[in-house]
């Protein structure tokens, strides 16, 4: 099992600019998160999806998006990117709600 | 709402004990504990799932208190190892399937 992955590992974007961050777990687990860590900060939820076809926002969705068109996939998307959302941002997965909770590696996004 | 935990941050000397406090507004129903190293994602501890209960991994234990809303590690005679964030995870209230995180504790431990 590769677990959870993500992609790409680091990227720059400019402002204004758009991208999708890819999320991918192998597990077959149905809850899937997307959350962001500023530097030296804790870890805010951005949006979460409880199996293929439902989404739901969490503490932090303005400037995102997301969709969840199969149960292994939850790309995060970055709609007009702004310096505000240089952050580190990790998907996990889980079966039940925090049950057996996976991380991805993260994907650190730097705006300029 | 993000459960707040205490303190902050914390310097130990090797073998000396910590305990990392974790306080919930809303009711919990389980308490999951994680540790991350600088530059890596979170790694679970240990999970929580009744009132009063308490757990131990090796030389981290953890209680559980549903009534108070809060869960307590216990770390002790720590070690180089236990250095990094310690967070509390749970979820973010009833009727929902947000799973949050606590504030989190920096742990630092000098030889």
């Amino acid at each position: 099992n590769a677990g959870v992955t993500q992609t790409p590992k680091f990227r720059i974007l400019k402002i204004g600019q758009s991208m999708t961050l890819q999320c991918t777990q192998d597990m077959n687990h149905n809850y899937m998160y997307w959350y962001r860590q500023d530097p030296g900060m804790g870890l805010k939820l951005i949006y979460y999806s409880v199996g293929a076809g439902i989404t739901d926002k969490g503490e932090v969705p303005n400037g995102y998006n997301v969709s969840r068109s199969t149960t292994e996939d939850f790309p995060l998307r970055l709609e007009l990117a702004a310096p505000s959302q240089t952050s580190v941002y990790f998907c996990a997965s889980s079966e039940g709600q925090g049950v057996d909770f996976h991380f991805g590696n993260g994907t650190r996004l730097t705006v300029t | 709402q993000q459960p707040v935990q205490s303190p902050q941050a914390v310097i130990l000397r090797e073998g000396e004990d910590a305990v990392i406090n974790c306080s919930s507004s809303k009711a919990l129903y389980s308490v999951h504990w994680y540790r991350q190293k600088h530059g890596e994602a979170p790694v679970f501890l240990m999970i929580l799932l009744k009132g009063g209960e308490q757990k131990g991994h090796d030389k981290i234990s953890a209680s559980f208190n549903e009534k108070k809303q809060q869960s307590s590690l216990y770390l002790t005679a720590s070690q180089l190892s236990y250095s990094g964030t310690y967070f509390c995870g749970t979820e973010g209230g009833s009727g929902t399937y947000k799973y949050i995180f606590g504030t989190g504790t920096r742990l630092k431990v000098l030889a």
